[in-house]
């Protein structure tokens, strides 16, 4: 079945270093990608998405390609600040499912930056 | 843009009480909702589908009778959590599907804390 893997967090960074947090799924078909992050206290918040092979989400200075060949969607950032501590989710949604919104979702990965 | 909402954010109940959650969509309707939930630290568990004027689909291992799932409008579902116990203490979390010409969009709630005492 779907699955997504994400790295194992706590990530704890300095404020300004580069951030990367992987992200591998395993799906049938052409799954829509997504990274989700969850502020302390929070819901989910959409942070980018992507539906198709080679397409790079991004969002507040967060990117991420799908790349197929890899099964990859790794979260990346240049320069991360203090407000960026949170826990961020990988997500898939089936080709199939997607028409109903349906995730499954990674462990999720812990990040704290530090001034 | 659309927002999903989620009432209460928190709440306490005693063991063996019932306690019901809502999900509101507020500016679009949502012919399906899914819940979730998240143990601390944890990553989030698709509990179910939510259909308006359907039953909902449960995933495998969720009781359905203990969590009683309606979905009465296309603007809300409510999920009841029936005899609580402390195990079911958790964070309860909805998302809404916005149909739109380029595909689903999903939307989630805020979120709920049940603590069950």
């Amino acid at each position: 079945g779907n699955s997504v893997t994400q790295m194992e967090g706590p990530v704890t960074l300095s404020e300004e270093a580069f951030l990367t947090i992987n992200c591998t799924y395993t799906a049938t078909g052409y799954p829509s990608l997504f990274w989700y992050v969850q502020y302390p206290g929070e819901g989910l918040q959409l942070l980018l998405k992507a539906t198709k092979a080679d397409d790079k989400g991004s969002n507040k200075g967060f990117e991420a390609t799908y790349r197929k060949e890899t099964t990859s969607f790794h979260l990346e950032k240049g320069s991360v600040q203090v407000s960026d501590s949170a826990v961020y989710f990988c997500a898939l949604s089936g080709s199939i499912l997607h028409q109903g919104g349906k995730l499954i979702f990674g462990q999720g990965t812990e990040l704290s930056v530090k001034p | 843009g659309a927002v999903v909402s989620q009432h209460p954010s928190r709440v306490i109940c005693k063991s063996g009480t019932s306690v019901k959650i809502e999900c509101r969509s507020l500016d679009f309707q949502a012919t399906t909702m899914f819940w979730y939930r998240q143990f601390p630290k944890q990553s989030l568990m698709l509990m179910a589908t939510s259909n308006e004027g359907s039953k909902a689909t449960y995933e495998q291992g969720v009781e359905k009778d203990k969590f009683l799932i309606n979905h009465a409008s296309l603007t809300l579902s409510t999920l009841t959590v029936t005899s609580a116990h402390p195990e079911d203490s958790s964070f309860y979390i909805c998302s809404a599907s916005l149909q739109g010409t380029a595909g689903n969009t999903i939307y989630f709630g805020e979120g709920s804390w049940l603590t069950v005492v």
